[in-house]
């Protein structure tokens, strides 16, 4: 069965210091890759989505950053954190082209302090 | 752009009582529709989907109607139960671009 892990869970960073938040998915190929944020009392934000290795699609203009270096794994990044930066992000997959459900990790909540 | 819009919450039923969460979608063309459940300190878990228009998804006793005329994918439950208690999202999905709207949070008292 396929399965996917998004870690850490929580995270306190400094503002200005760099972020690195890792998510694998188990059982399943070449995967739809995303993610998404979730600010307090907020719906869904897309970040990021992947239909392949190297295949970033950005969907807002920020200080992140992401990658996907294995087929399986994606991987969202900052250089420089900001207060505003403070949130829950969440990992998701999904396979094919045809809309498919969504399946996400348990999330990672992040506070910069 | 593609968007959902869904009722502002938060919304506070007493057990067994009836819920509804308006849903109403603008895209082009005709995107899967789903309700997601997230409970607290969790990611979000598929509750039901439907993929045409007057599809019905339903789990766990709670239904929605994909109606194409009113652009409208709202979620019922005839009789809700304190673990019920979450925050719901209606999404719409077109060519894998998943787009949620900002979630409702159902508080279910004894």
């Amino acid at each position: 069965s396929q399965t996917i892990h998004q870690w850490p869970a929580t995270l306190v960073q400094p503002v200005g210091s760099p972020l690195s938040l890792e998510c694998t998915v188990e059982g399943t190929s070449n995967p739809n890759l995303y993610w998404y944020r979730q600010a307090a009392g907020r719906g869904l934000q897309l970040l990021f989505y992947s239909v392949g290795i190297g295949q970033i699609s950005s969907e807002v203009p920020q200080n992140l950053s992401a990658s996907r270096p294995q087929d399986r794994q994606f991987i969202l990044s900052s250089k420089k954190l900001l207060l505003s930066d403070s949130g829950f992000y969440l990992c998701a997959w999904s396979v094919g082209t045809d809309n498919s459900p969504l399946h996400f990790g348990n999330g990672t909540r992040l506070t910069v302090t | 752009g593609d968007s959902v819009t869904q009722m502002e919450g938060p919304v506070t039923l007493s057990e067994e009582a009836f819920l509804t969460i308006n849903c109403t979608y603008t895209a082009t063309g005709y995107p899967s529709l789903f309700w997601y459940v997230q409970y607290p300190g969790e990611g979000l878990q598929l509750l039901l989907k439907a993929t045409k228009a007057d599809d019905k998804g339903s789990n766990k006793g709670f239904e929605a109607t994909y109606r194409k005329e009113t652009t409208s994918f709202h979620l019922e439950k005839g009789s809700v139960q304190v673990s019920d208690s979450a925050v719901y999202f209606c999404a719409g999905a077109n060519n894998n671009d998943m787009r949620f709207g900002a979630g409702t949070r159902l508080t279910v008292k004894p």
